[in-house]
């Protein structure tokens, strides 16, 4: 079946570090990719996307780029602040399959001053 | 603009009562959908609904009805709550089945004593 593995959590770093939250999937088929971002107290939002093979999205200074080969899409940041405190969902969606999304089990991130 | 508006934000049931969730979207969107999130488990998928008139299982129905009562709202009923039940439940919806990104609800927290 479809599914989404990502590395486990809480990523807790100091202000202005790097971030890398790893993720791979399992997937018959092409899916299209995403980073959904949950904030304390809130519902799930679009971070950023990929739909094929090789594509870059981005969005808020993060970045995760399409790997067929590795079959991951790691989400990445330069420098992280206080405000990218939240967790982070990696999801896919088949191509044909409607909307209906596979999640994640989503990594927690604290950043520190 | 509201987006995706889910009632009650929280709420505390005995073993086999039942209640209702109510979700509503004021952005014309055709499909809307049920989520559970639970502690290491990420998002999975209840029921949903493509578009007005039509609702599909999602991966974990069992114990759950829905109802899509027009274009604008997807409700969740909960005929006799169990336990296991106790969740976050988040609504979301988008505009059609080849548009990608969902909105997603505040969230109802469960707790099912």
């Amino acid at each position: 079946g479809n599914s989404v593995t990502q590395m486990e959590g809480p990523v807790t770093l100091s202000e202005e570090a790097f971030l890398t939250i790893n993720c791979t999937y399992t997937a018959t088929g092409y899916p299209s990719l995403f980073w959904y971002v949950q904030y304390p107290g809130e519902g799930l939002q679009l971070l950023l996307k990929a739909t094929k093979a090789d594509d870059k999205g981005s969005n808020k200074g993060f970045e995760a780029t399409y790997r067929k080969e590795t079959t991951s899409f790691h989400l990445e940041k330069g420098s992280v602040q206080v405000s990218d405190s939240a967790v982070y969902f990696c999801a896919l969606r088949l191509t044909g399959g409607g909307n209906k999304l596979t999640f994640g089990t989503g990594t927690q991130l604290k950043v520190e001053l | 603009n509201a987006g995706v508006t889910q009632t009650p934000k929280f709420q505390v049931l005995k073993t086999g009562q039942s209640m209702t969730l109510q979700c509503a979207q004021d952005m014309n969107h055709n499909s809307m959908y049920w989520y559970r999130q639970d502690p290491g488990m990420g998002l999975r998928l209840i029921y949903y609904s493509a578009s007005e008139g039509t609702t599909d299982k999602g991966e974990v129905p069992n114990g759950y009805n829905v109802s899509r009562l027009n274009k604008r709202e997807f409700s969740l009923r909960l005929e006799s709550a169990a336990p296991s039940q106790t969740s976050v439940y988040f609504c979301a919806s988008t505009q059609g089945t080849t548009n990608e990104k969902l909105f997603f609800g505040s969230g109802t927290q469960l707790s099912v004593l």
